[in-house]
């Protein structure tokens, strides 16, 4: 069973720029979930995709958006990059199905800076 | 809109000591879920309460979720240096796949 990975493990960019986050989920599932945790915090909801498509949304900027493929892997992209977006970012992957809310199966996210 | 609290935020203990930490909700949640995150590391799920009242033990590790599905807490006995990390309970918000995740309790433990 392949986990869920991430890449890059850590990326340096300055305010202003774009970025491009990515995640290939755990095998055999097909919901992904991103997750924003700042230092010190629990992780924040941003938003999760589900059959390719966005399903719910926390309260993060439209400059925060997603994509999911046909292989459920996803990307989170943002652009117009701000000093407070410097934060741990993870992916989680889960399974929709009959149970509500399965359990997220979490990579080891990256690590974003912001200068 | 819906909080999960937590409580303890920090918890040092001498190994062997047991521990607890309280998890609190502004609303009803329809199940509960308990995370670990190691220093470093990502968090990896624990255990899913879902009943109302439920007990569930994992090892020397104990989860409780209230009667009224509101409140929820993380008993370990007898701590080890392998407990050290950052514990987060989570609840979905209204009816949602959206997990809302406290702020967690860090735990140290010295040997």
């Amino acid at each position: 069973e392949t986990g869920v990975t991430q890449s890059p493990t850590h990326l340096i960019k300055t305010r202003g720029q774009q970025v491009t986050l990515r995640c290939s989920s755990q095998s055999g599932h097909n919901t992904v979930s991103w997750y924003q945790q700042a230092l010190g915090q629990g992780p924040q909801f941003i938003f999760q995709y589900y059959r390719e498509e966005e399903n719910g949304r926390g309260n993060f900027p439209p400059r925060f958006s997603g994509l999911q493929f046909p292989n459920y892997s996803s990307e989170l992209n943002v652009n117009a990059l701000e000093l407070d977006d410097s934060a741990l970012y993870l992916c989680a992957s889960s399974s929709r199905g009959q149970i509500p809310n399965s359990p997220l199966h979490f990579g080891n996210g990256t690590r974003l800076t912001v200068t | 809109g819906q909080q999960v609290m937590q409580i303890p935020q920090y918890q040092h203990v001498q190994e062997g000591e047991d521990f607890t930490t309280y998890c609190n909700s502004s609303t009803t949640l329809s199940n509960i879920q308990w995370y670990k995150q190691r220093p470093g590391g990502h968090p990896v799920f624990l255990i899913q309460l879902v009943k109302s009242g439920e007990v569930k033990k994992q090892k020397r590790l104990t989860f409780q979720f209230g009667e009224a599905k509101k409140n929820s807490s993380l008993h370990i006995t007898a701590t080890q240096t392998t407990d050290v990390g950052t514990y987060f309970c989570a609840g979905p918000q209204g009816g949602s796949e959206k997990l809302v995740f406290g702020k967690g309790t860090k735990l140290t433990v010295n040997p």
